[in-house]
């Protein structure tokens, strides 16, 4: 089963609306890591958050603002006043602590395009 | 130079060739990552080094041959690759391998192979 679900494949909004990408994850392990990733058309990752299990407050960074609900076990990222530079595929990550290592398991990534 | 770099940014080669991709991390990391993305699938986790010394082998055809010489620079050594390799081949690193999810991994751009 996969650990990290990004059910919208594709999402398409008009510039200055607000957009929620979701993120759902399965795990038994009681620590562990969520992230969040930009993929912009060049191809690179752009790491955007990291957030740890027992840290369940929401975070605002500028338009992004990121929601954390252990009880459905979703870290969903909303954007607010989307502007075309935010097209992109985002990808939404989980890490086990428990692990011997630094796995990551990321989800099939949200393609977001802003239409001007 | 900062950050995490990849050359080439595009690759094309025949099913008989030979080729190596290069990853150069500038962040004074100890473990980086080979990762292979097709559309609609997840990053999927080829090879982790962590002080050169290879800690993850995920099951990958031996036509992929990877080699870390020292902690700042990843080498994937390709040869008799099928057009089913044909995908975005992103690099990575991590302050470490062995702090179980706690670092966040930052990615290069990536090399677009194509495999004909």
């Amino acid at each position: 089963a996969q650990k990290v679900t990004q059910a919208q494949t594709e999402i398409s909004v008009v510039e200055k609306e607000d957009v929620t990408l979701d993120c759902v994850y399965e795990t038994r392990d009681t620590t562990y890591y969520l992230f969040w990733y930009k993929q912009p058309p060049s191809g690179e990752l752009v790491f955007l958050i990291r957030r740890n299990s027992f840290d369940e407050q929401n975070e605002i960074s500028g338009r992004y603002s990121w929601n954390f609900q252990k009880s459905t076990s979703s870290f969903n990222f909303t954007i607010t006043a989307s502007q075309v530079v935010d097209s992109a595929v985002y990808f939404c990550a989980l890490s086990e602590l428990p692990n011997t290592g630094n796995q990551f398991y990321f989800g099939t990534g949200t393609s977001l395009t802003v239409i001007p | 130079e900062t950050g995490v770099t990849q050359t080439p940014r595009h690759l094309v080669m025949g099913m008989t060739n030979k080729k190596s991709l290069k990853c150069e991390q500038h962040l004074g990391h100890n473990a980086m990552y080979w990762y292979k993305q097709s559309a609609k699938k997840p990053l999927e986790l080829m090879f982790v080094y962590s002080l050169e010394e290879r800690v993850e082998n995920n099951s990958v055809p031996s036509r992929f041959s990877p080699e870390c010489p020292n902690s700042s620079h990843l080498f994937l050594h390709l040869h008799t690759l099928q057009p089913e390799d044909s995908a975005l081949y992103l690099c990575a690193s991590s302050q470490g391998w062995l702090a179980g999810g706690t670092d966040t991994q930052y990615f290069g751009p990536g090399t677009r192979l194509t495999v004909l």
